[in-house]
């Protein structure tokens, strides 16, 4: 089975923080992606990763960051967090983009 | 604008109901089609996938959809609900741009 882990489940920061959620995958897939998951929206596609070191912007990258150094891992950085960024955060990954994604638990982010 | 769109946002049924959610995507050409399922507080996990061929696809848990080309439609039916039924349900399309669209999500209750 695929397996999708994200480093937390829960995590309540502070306006202005810093913010890191890690994801790391067991599938050697070469695709990996962040969703923020908000009532009434859907899954919305922040950002995206096709290969090592490699990223593109999804719909809504703005006050966001990633990064890929290994291929099993995905992280999504939020430089400077604000409370409109609390949410769900799902890390999905692929073998090809076109393919089914599997979803790792979510970390449900709040800031206050 | 392109999207996915899920016209019932808040579904009630009784056990043993059928069920038909609806799913309409705006995009033309080649399309590759999902439906994810999210039970309460598990991850998100898939239901059932179209990428070619019959257009009436049997996915898990009894669950299928059809097809229907002509009227940009993937709807997702079940002859008769559970009370295990009870999730969040997204429509999903991999258009010919690559990154996969969700729709804004069904949540189905199950009343025993």
């Amino acid at each position: 089975d695929v397996k999708v882990t994200q480093s937390s489940r829960y995590l309540v920061k502070r306006t202005g923080e810093k913010v890191f959620l890690e994801c790391v995958q067991d599938m050697d897939h070469e695709n990996m992606f962040w969703y923020r998951q908000d009532p009434g929206l859907g899954l919305r596609l922040i950002y995206f990763s096709y290969d090592v070191k490699m990223k593109e912007k999804g719909d809504i990258p703005e006050g966001y960051s990633v990064s890929r150094e290994k291929k099993e891992r995905f992280s999504l950085i939020l430089e400077s967090a604000s409370t409109n960024q609390t949410s769900m955060y799902l890390c999905a990954s692929s073998s090809w983009p076109y393919y089914e994604q599997y979803f790792g638990p979510g970390t449900r982010l709040t800031v206050t | 604008a392109q999207s996915v769109s899920q016209h019932n946002h808040h579904v009630i049924l009784s056990e043993a109901a059928s069920l038909e959610l609806g799913c309409n995507y705006s995009y033309g050409g080649t399309v590759n089609l999902f439906w994810y399922v999210q039970y309460p507080g598990q991850h998100l996990q898939l239901l059932l996938k179209y990428f070619s061929g019959d257009p009436l696809v049997k996915g898990i848990k009894g669950f299928e959809a059809e097809f229907i080309k002509s009227k940009f439609s993937f709807n997702l039916r079940k002859p008769s609900v559970q009370w295990s039924d009870t999730a969040e349900y997204f429509c999903a399309v991999i258009p010919p741009t690559g990154k996969l669209i969700f729709g804004q999500g069904t949540t189905l209750q199950v009343k025993p």
